[in-house]
């Protein structure tokens, strides 16, 4: 069936590094891919997001990489801060349908 | 606040009672969809309505589950004679279908404990 999935389960870097965060999607006919961020006790948070027909969107310190040959989805957080701590999830969502959530990672910010 | 609102954030309640659960959306959003989140999970689709019309439902909505749109503004998620394996963080999101955007904006989520 169609899975979205991520590689490492947890993720510890030193403030002030980037983090790199990885996911795999099975479904090679999604066009539509989000990260959330979902810190404890709230909702997920929408951080960024990307279509199929583009390889790489860039947003404020983060910045999302989409290799369909592959069928792999990176985020990558730079300059990683103690407010960035959080699980995050990757997400395919096709149009205006329900968001298919992979496993999430959790990451750590280590002051 | 303006944004999605879920109540209560926390429920405790013995096997074999119902709970409910309510949403509201933001304001002008049309579709409202119910999620469930087990520990260490991702979040798993359970239902969505556009407007008051409920046009999907997950295979875990099982028959004890129901959910209603009466006037397509909040939403109601119903758990009858609850098991424990209905111990879940239970989200409700919102979007738009009139904009460009497929953001869905979830609310803070209700806790549920069954004991």
């Amino acid at each position: 069936g169609e899975s979205v999935g991520l590689h490492l389960p947890t993720l510890s870097v030193q403030e002030g590094d980037n983090s790199i965060i990885n996911c795999a999607y099975s479904n090679s006919a999604s066009d539509y891919f989000i990260w959330y961020k979902q810190e404890s006790g709230k909702g997920p948070q929408f951080i960024i997001d990307i279509r199929s027909n583009m390889d790489k969107r860039q947003g404020q310190r983060v910045t999302v990489l989409l290799n369909k040959t592959v069928k792999h989805l990176s985020l990558q957080i730079a300059a990683t801060q103690p407010g960035d701590s959080a699980v995050y999830f990757c997400a395919e969502i096709p149009l205006y349908d329900k968001v298919i959530f992979g496993p999430g990672t959790s990451l750590s910010v280590i002051p | 606040d303006t944004g999605v609102s879920q109540d209560p954030r926390h429920k405790i309640t013995k096997r074999g009672q119902n709970v409910t659960f309510r949403c509201d959306p933001i304001s002008e959003h049309n579709r409202l969809y119910w999620y469930r989140q087990t520990l260490g999970q991702g979040p798993e689709f359970l239902t969505y309505f556009q407007n008051e019309a409920q046009l999907e439902k997950s295979r875990l909505l099982s028959d004890r589950f129901s959910a209603e749109r009466p006037k397509g503004s909040f939403s109601t998620l119903e758990i009858q004679r609850t098991e424990q394996g209905d111990s879940a963080m239970y989200l409700c999101a919102s979007s738009t279908t009139s904009g460009s955007s497929d953001e869905q904006f979830f609310g803070p989520g209700t806790r549920l404990t069954v004991l």
